[in-house]
């Protein structure tokens, strides 16, 4: 099941903040998050765990709350290297064996001078 | 070092045909992943390898499409008789040690694959 991301876009001047959502109806034992700009591969932002341990950049925060399902992203004081398309993956176990990823349709983020 | 390597980047065929997609994962990764992505379309879970083996093949959408890996490197993505459908950006990662929830995927650039 494809976790939902809210919103789909969103616009912001420089310097201001922005949160990016994920839910999946499914139990979830990790959140990963990437950001993907044009024409370019998915990078690698940050995994939350079950259990609250996280992997990923200094500069960027994240929660994940295992009950609700939902993983948000916050983006601080947003510079124009942010822009991009941001996409969450969830990871979830099923029986003896693991799926793989499956990723969110994306937010798109404009950052504005 | 080097990263995950894609070939071709472009591909543009002829619908009913067969395409070879191949990916060259980062040295000592032993997972490999792919995706498809679509115009306006997030990334969608094709397959995954752990060495040589692909436990998780619920994610290729027909019979019209296998992979391969050999060496636990190098892996293969095999579209048959090619459907316009088929065309998307096909993307292939890589991860250190065993798949699973803790390790970050490396993308590589993709191929772009056209079907007229």
């Amino acid at each position: 099941q494809q976790p939902v991301q809210s919103p789909q876009a969103v616009i912001l001047r420089e310097g201001e903040d922005a949160v990016i959502n994920c839910s999946s109806s499914k139990a979830l034992y990790s959140v990963h998050w990437y950001r993907q700009k044009h024409g370019e591969a998915p990078v690698f932002l940050m995994i939350l765990l079950k259990g609250g341990e996280q992997k990923g950049h200094e500069k960027i925060s994240a929660s994940f709350n295992e009950k609700k399902q939902q993983s948000s992203l916050y983006l601080t004081a947003s510079q124009l290297s942010y822009s991009g398309t941001y996409f969450c993956g969830t990871f979830v176990y099923s029986g003896g064996g693991a799926d793989g990823l499956t990723f969110g349709k994306g937010t798109h983020l404009i950052i504005q001078p | 070092g080097a990263g995950v390597s894609q070939s071709p980047s472009n591909k543009v065929t002829e619908k009913g045909k067969d395409v070879e997609l191949r990916c060259d994962p980062i040295s000592g990764h032993t997972a490999l992943y792919w995706y498809r992505q679509s115009l306006g379309q997030g990334l969608e879970f094709l397959i995954y390898f752990q060495g040589n083996s692909a436990p998780d093949k619920s994610g290729l959408p027909s019979d019209r499409f296998s992979a391969e890996r050999t060496g636990g490197s190098v892996s293969t993505l095999t579209i048959q008789r090619t459907q316009q459908e088929d065309s998307a950006v096909y993307l292939c990662a890589s991860s250190l040690g065993g798949t699973g929830p803790y390790n970050e995927q490396f993308f590589g650039p993709g191929t772009r694959l056209t079907v007229l």
